[in-house]
Protein backbone atom coordinates (compact mmCIF):
# COMPACT_ATOMS: atom_id res chain seq x y z
CA UNK A 1 0.00 0.00 0.00
CA UNK A 2 1.93 2.90 -1.47
CA UNK A 3 -1.06 5.72 -0.50
CA UNK A 4 -2.75 8.12 -2.95
CA UNK A 5 -0.50 9.60 -5.69
CA UNK A 6 -0.71 12.73 -7.27
CA UNK A 7 1.24 14.02 -9.86
CA UNK A 8 2.67 17.16 -11.20
CA UNK A 9 3.00 18.16 -7.22
CA UNK A 10 3.61 21.31 -8.72
CA UNK A 11 1.79 23.33 -11.68
CA UNK A 12 2.56 27.05 -12.83
CA UNK A 13 0.13 27.96 -16.04
CA UNK A 14 -0.65 30.78 -17.83
CA UNK A 15 -4.02 32.62 -17.77
CA UNK A 16 -5.95 30.49 -20.63
CA UNK A 17 -4.17 27.30 -20.97
CA UNK A 18 -5.47 24.08 -20.10
CA UNK A 19 -4.02 22.30 -17.30
CA UNK A 20 -4.32 18.10 -16.38
CA UNK A 21 -3.96 16.25 -13.21
CA UNK A 22 -3.56 12.73 -12.29
CA UNK A 23 -4.38 10.74 -9.41
CA UNK A 24 -3.81 6.91 -8.53
CA UNK A 25 -5.37 5.78 -5.92
CA UNK A 26 -4.72 2.93 -3.20
CA UNK A 27 -4.94 -0.21 -5.05
CA UNK A 28 -8.58 -1.70 -4.98
CA UNK A 29 -10.40 1.33 -3.64
CA UNK A 30 -13.21 1.50 -5.59
CA UNK A 31 -14.13 5.42 -4.77
CA UNK A 32 -12.15 8.53 -5.79
CA UNK A 33 -12.40 11.78 -4.82
CA UNK A 34 -11.49 14.86 -6.13
CA UNK A 35 -11.51 18.29 -3.34
CA UNK A 36 -10.19 22.17 -3.66
CA UNK A 37 -8.12 23.54 -1.06
CA UNK A 38 -7.52 26.93 -0.86
CA UNK A 39 -5.36 29.14 1.43
CA UNK A 40 -7.67 29.41 4.92
CA UNK A 41 -10.09 27.11 3.72
CA UNK A 42 -11.09 23.37 4.38
CA UNK A 43 -11.03 20.88 1.52
CA UNK A 44 -13.84 21.42 -0.64
CA UNK A 45 -15.51 18.79 -2.67
CA UNK A 46 -15.52 18.96 -6.67
CA UNK A 47 -16.86 15.49 -7.72
CA UNK A 48 -16.61 11.50 -6.78
CA UNK A 49 -16.47 7.81 -8.45
CA UNK A 50 -17.63 4.85 -7.83
CA UNK A 51 -15.44 2.62 -10.14
CA UNK A 52 -15.59 4.45 -13.66
CA UNK A 53 -18.98 5.82 -12.46
CA UNK A 54 -18.72 9.64 -11.67
CA UNK A 55 -21.59 9.49 -9.24
CA UNK A 56 -21.37 13.18 -7.85
CA UNK A 57 -20.50 16.87 -9.29
CA UNK A 58 -20.31 19.63 -6.76
CA UNK A 59 -21.83 23.35 -8.11
CA UNK A 60 -18.41 24.32 -7.71
CA UNK A 61 -17.20 22.17 -10.77
CA UNK A 62 -18.57 24.42 -13.81
CA UNK A 63 -18.11 23.85 -17.38
CA UNK A 64 -14.44 24.09 -17.79
CA UNK A 65 -13.29 21.32 -15.66
CA UNK A 66 -13.72 17.51 -16.48
CA UNK A 67 -12.88 14.35 -14.33
CA UNK A 68 -12.63 11.05 -15.61
CA UNK A 69 -11.95 7.84 -14.24
CA UNK A 70 -11.74 6.05 -17.48
CA UNK A 71 -11.13 2.22 -16.05
CA UNK A 72 -11.92 2.35 -12.58
CA UNK A 73 -8.21 2.64 -11.46
CA UNK A 74 -6.61 6.21 -11.76
CA UNK A 75 -8.45 9.67 -12.73
CA UNK A 76 -7.40 12.90 -14.68
CA UNK A 77 -9.32 16.23 -13.59
CA UNK A 78 -8.65 18.45 -16.63
CA UNK A 79 -9.22 22.59 -16.27
CA UNK A 80 -9.77 24.16 -19.76
CA UNK A 81 -8.95 27.90 -20.25
CA UNK A 82 -7.72 28.72 -16.73
CA UNK A 83 -8.69 31.35 -14.60
CA UNK A 84 -6.48 33.17 -11.69
CA UNK A 85 -9.29 32.38 -9.31
CA UNK A 86 -8.50 28.52 -10.33
CA UNK A 87 -5.05 28.79 -8.32
CA UNK A 88 -5.72 26.53 -5.48
CA UNK A 89 -4.34 23.29 -4.12
CA UNK A 90 -6.59 20.19 -5.73
CA UNK A 91 -6.06 16.99 -3.82
CA UNK A 92 -7.75 13.78 -4.06
CA UNK A 93 -8.60 11.01 -2.21
CA UNK A 94 -9.61 7.25 -2.26
CA UNK A 95 -11.63 4.57 -0.03
CA UNK A 96 -12.76 1.14 -0.42
CA UNK A 97 -16.61 0.72 0.30
CA UNK A 98 -18.47 -2.12 0.75
CA UNK A 99 -21.66 -1.26 -0.95
CA UNK A 100 -23.37 1.85 -2.39
CA UNK A 101 -24.42 2.82 0.56
CA UNK A 102 -21.38 1.39 2.90
CA UNK A 103 -19.47 4.17 5.32
CA UNK A 104 -15.85 4.87 3.88
CA UNK A 105 -12.59 6.09 5.32
CA UNK A 106 -10.91 8.81 2.76
CA UNK A 107 -7.45 8.51 2.22
CA UNK A 108 -5.99 11.54 0.74
CA UNK A 109 -2.86 12.21 -1.65
CA UNK A 110 -0.39 15.35 -1.53
CA UNK A 111 -2.08 17.29 -3.95
CA UNK A 112 -1.41 19.08 -6.42
CA UNK A 113 -0.60 23.05 -6.51
CA UNK A 114 -1.70 24.56 -9.27
CA UNK A 115 -0.92 28.54 -9.69
CA UNK A 116 -2.57 30.27 -12.35
CA UNK A 117 -0.66 33.71 -13.31
CA UNK B 1 -27.14 22.69 3.48
CA UNK B 2 -24.43 20.77 5.49
CA UNK B 3 -21.87 23.10 6.64
CA UNK B 4 -19.22 22.36 9.60
CA UNK B 5 -18.08 25.02 11.80
CA UNK B 6 -14.59 25.27 13.53
CA UNK B 7 -14.24 27.47 16.62
CA UNK B 8 -11.05 28.32 17.23
CA UNK B 9 -9.32 29.30 14.36
CA UNK B 10 -5.43 29.28 16.20
CA UNK B 11 -4.74 27.65 18.94
CA UNK B 12 -1.65 28.27 21.05
CA UNK B 13 -0.39 26.29 23.85
CA UNK B 14 3.18 24.78 25.88
CA UNK B 15 3.61 20.96 25.86
CA UNK B 16 1.87 19.07 28.40
CA UNK B 17 -1.21 21.57 27.85
CA UNK B 18 -4.51 19.83 27.61
CA UNK B 19 -6.37 20.53 24.07
CA UNK B 20 -9.50 20.92 23.03
CA UNK B 21 -10.79 21.45 19.25
CA UNK B 22 -14.28 22.93 19.37
CA UNK B 23 -16.29 21.55 15.88
CA UNK B 24 -19.95 21.43 15.28
CA UNK B 25 -21.88 20.46 12.30
CA UNK B 26 -25.21 21.45 10.73
CA UNK B 27 -27.41 18.53 9.80
CA UNK B 28 -30.47 16.84 10.56
CA UNK B 29 -29.77 13.50 9.87
CA UNK B 30 -27.50 10.68 10.70
CA UNK B 31 -23.84 11.45 9.64
CA UNK B 32 -20.08 10.31 10.03
CA UNK B 33 -17.70 12.76 11.61
CA UNK B 34 -14.01 12.83 11.05
CA UNK B 35 -11.16 14.97 12.44
CA UNK B 36 -7.99 15.09 9.68
CA UNK B 37 -4.19 16.23 10.73
CA UNK B 38 -2.22 17.83 8.40
CA UNK B 39 1.01 18.15 9.79
CA UNK B 40 3.74 20.55 8.24
CA UNK B 41 4.86 19.86 4.67
CA UNK B 42 2.57 16.90 5.02
CA UNK B 43 -0.70 15.60 3.57
CA UNK B 44 -4.21 15.33 4.65
CA UNK B 45 -3.49 12.25 7.30
CA UNK B 46 -6.74 10.64 9.30
CA UNK B 47 -6.83 10.84 13.30
CA UNK B 48 -10.26 9.31 13.88
CA UNK B 49 -13.39 8.71 12.82
CA UNK B 50 -17.01 8.08 14.15
CA UNK B 51 -19.76 6.12 12.27
CA UNK B 52 -21.95 4.43 15.20
CA UNK B 53 -21.76 3.01 18.26
CA UNK B 54 -19.38 4.32 21.60
CA UNK B 55 -19.94 8.05 20.91
CA UNK B 56 -16.24 8.41 22.45
CA UNK B 57 -13.75 7.51 20.10
CA UNK B 58 -9.98 6.99 20.45
CA UNK B 59 -7.81 7.61 17.74
CA UNK B 60 -3.87 8.16 16.89
CA UNK B 61 -1.36 9.65 18.96
CA UNK B 62 -3.50 9.88 22.04
CA UNK B 63 -6.25 11.87 20.15
CA UNK B 64 -10.08 11.27 21.16
CA UNK B 65 -13.22 12.72 20.08
CA UNK B 66 -16.45 12.85 21.38
CA UNK B 67 -20.14 12.39 19.72
CA UNK B 68 -23.16 14.45 21.28
CA UNK B 69 -25.64 13.87 19.01
CA UNK B 70 -27.72 16.40 20.50
CA UNK B 71 -25.14 19.87 20.43
CA UNK B 72 -24.19 18.19 16.99
CA UNK B 73 -20.87 18.45 18.06
CA UNK B 74 -17.68 15.97 17.57
CA UNK B 75 -14.87 17.98 19.81
CA UNK B 76 -11.26 16.64 19.45
CA UNK B 77 -9.03 15.86 22.81
CA UNK B 78 -5.81 15.39 23.70
CA UNK B 79 -4.77 15.41 27.56
CA UNK B 80 -0.88 16.59 26.89
CA UNK B 81 0.17 18.22 23.90
CA UNK B 82 3.95 17.56 22.07
CA UNK B 83 5.32 19.78 20.18
CA UNK B 84 4.91 17.02 17.60
CA UNK B 85 1.21 18.15 17.41
CA UNK B 86 1.97 21.23 16.02
CA UNK B 87 -0.05 21.07 12.56
CA UNK B 88 -3.46 21.86 11.04
CA UNK B 89 -6.52 20.01 12.01
CA UNK B 90 -9.65 19.38 10.20
CA UNK B 91 -13.10 18.08 11.53
CA UNK B 92 -15.17 16.74 8.66
CA UNK B 93 -18.68 15.28 7.79
CA UNK B 94 -20.72 13.50 5.32
CA UNK B 95 -24.61 12.14 5.12
CA UNK B 96 -24.42 8.36 6.53
CA UNK B 97 -26.71 7.26 3.99
CA UNK B 98 -25.27 7.07 0.63
CA UNK B 99 -23.84 10.78 0.47
CA UNK B 100 -20.08 10.44 0.79
CA UNK B 101 -18.89 13.89 0.13
CA UNK B 102 -17.31 15.24 2.78
CA UNK B 103 -17.79 18.72 4.20
CA UNK B 104 -14.71 20.52 6.19
CA UNK B 105 -14.13 22.95 8.32
CA UNK B 106 -11.95 26.07 7.61
CA UNK B 107 -9.65 24.04 9.83
CA UNK B 108 -8.09 24.60 13.31
CA UNK B 109 -4.07 25.80 13.86
CA UNK B 110 -2.19 24.33 16.82
CA UNK B 111 0.48 25.64 17.65
CA UNK B 112 3.02 24.15 20.48
CA UNK B 113 6.01 25.58 22.04
CA UNK B 114 8.16 23.47 23.89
Amino acid sequence: DTGVSQDPRHKITKRGQNVTFRCDPISEHNRLYWYRQTLGQGPEFLTYFQNEAQLEKSRLLSDRFSAERPKGSFSTLEIQRTEQGDSAMYLCASSFAGGPLSADTQYFGPGTRLTVL
Amino acid sequence: AQSVSQHNHHVILSEAASLELGCNYSYGGTVNLFWYVQYPGQHLQLLLKYFSGDPLVKGIKGFEAEFIKSKFSFNLRKPSVQWSDTAEYFCAVNRRQAGTALIFGKGTTLSVSS
